[in-house]
């Protein structure tokens, strides 16, 4: 039973090009959270809605947006992506926010030519 | 400046053998501690977290870990490692709402 879906899993656009990740979840849960993890590395936090309340990293380039329609949805979007963007994008939940166990989707892996 | 150190990042143990995985933090109080597995092109998954109470926290798969508050650490153990558990292997700390990732830690299990 899956509880945090990406998709896609593979994503491939162009330098420039702009994109768009998804996220739901089945857990109605209050927050979604947006890591982005290159080769190697930590994930590193983006962002994240605690409901509808947007909350933006410091250090997040503003070519990272995202949307939050509803409970379940969340949307990546990157308005021109770099090579520097290339990375697996991953999009976790929680119940409440950061004390709470996170439950990690499979990720959305993003190549840029 | 807070911080996660995960000082191996890559181990080799054989099948069957004994693991632990080190991490250490430096927060100004006890933060809320997790372990989180990784497996290749895979989402991060829970293995155990500590929030308070007792020091020695059981997980999923066979994984264990201690908080020592003396030596700010939260290492990870398994008495008998499956070929199975080879991944990458996260800490992450929050303290104050900032969460923290560890640089990770690469398993690798030989037959």
């Amino acid at each position: 039973d899956a509880m945090v879906i990406q998709n896609p899993r593979y994503q491939v656009t162009q330098f420039g090009k702009p994109v768009t990740l998804s996220c739901s979840q089945t857990l109605n849960h209050n927050v979604m959270y947006w890591y982005q993890q290159k080769s190697s590395q930590a994930p590193k936090l983006l962002f994240h809605y605690y409901d509808k309340d947007f909350n933006n990293e410091a250090d997040t380039p503003d070519n990272f947006q995202s949307r939050r329609p509803n409970t379940s949805f969340c949307f990546l979007d990157i308005r021109s992506p770099g090579l520097g963007d290339a990375a697996m994008y991953l999009c976790a939940t929680s119940r409440e926010q950061y004390q709470e166990t996170q439950y990690f989707g499979p990720g959305t892996r993003l190549l840029v030519l | 400046a807070q911080s996660v150190t995960q000082p191996d990042i890559h181990i080799t143990v054989s099948e069957g053998a004994s693991l632990e995985l080190r991490c250490n933090y430096s927060y100004g109080a006890t933060p809320y501690l997790f372990w989180y597995v990784q497996s290749p092109g895979q989402g991060l998954q829970l293995l155990l977290k500590y929030f308070s109470g007792d020091t020695l926290v059981q997980g999923i798969k066979g994984f264990e870990a201690e908080f020592k508050r003396s030596q700010s650490s939260f290492n990870l153990r398994k008495p008998s490692v499956h070929w199975s558990d080879a991944a990458e292997y996260f800490c992450a700390v929050v303290n104050n709402n900032d969460m923290r990732f560890g640089a990770g830690t690469r398993l690798t299990v030989k037959p």
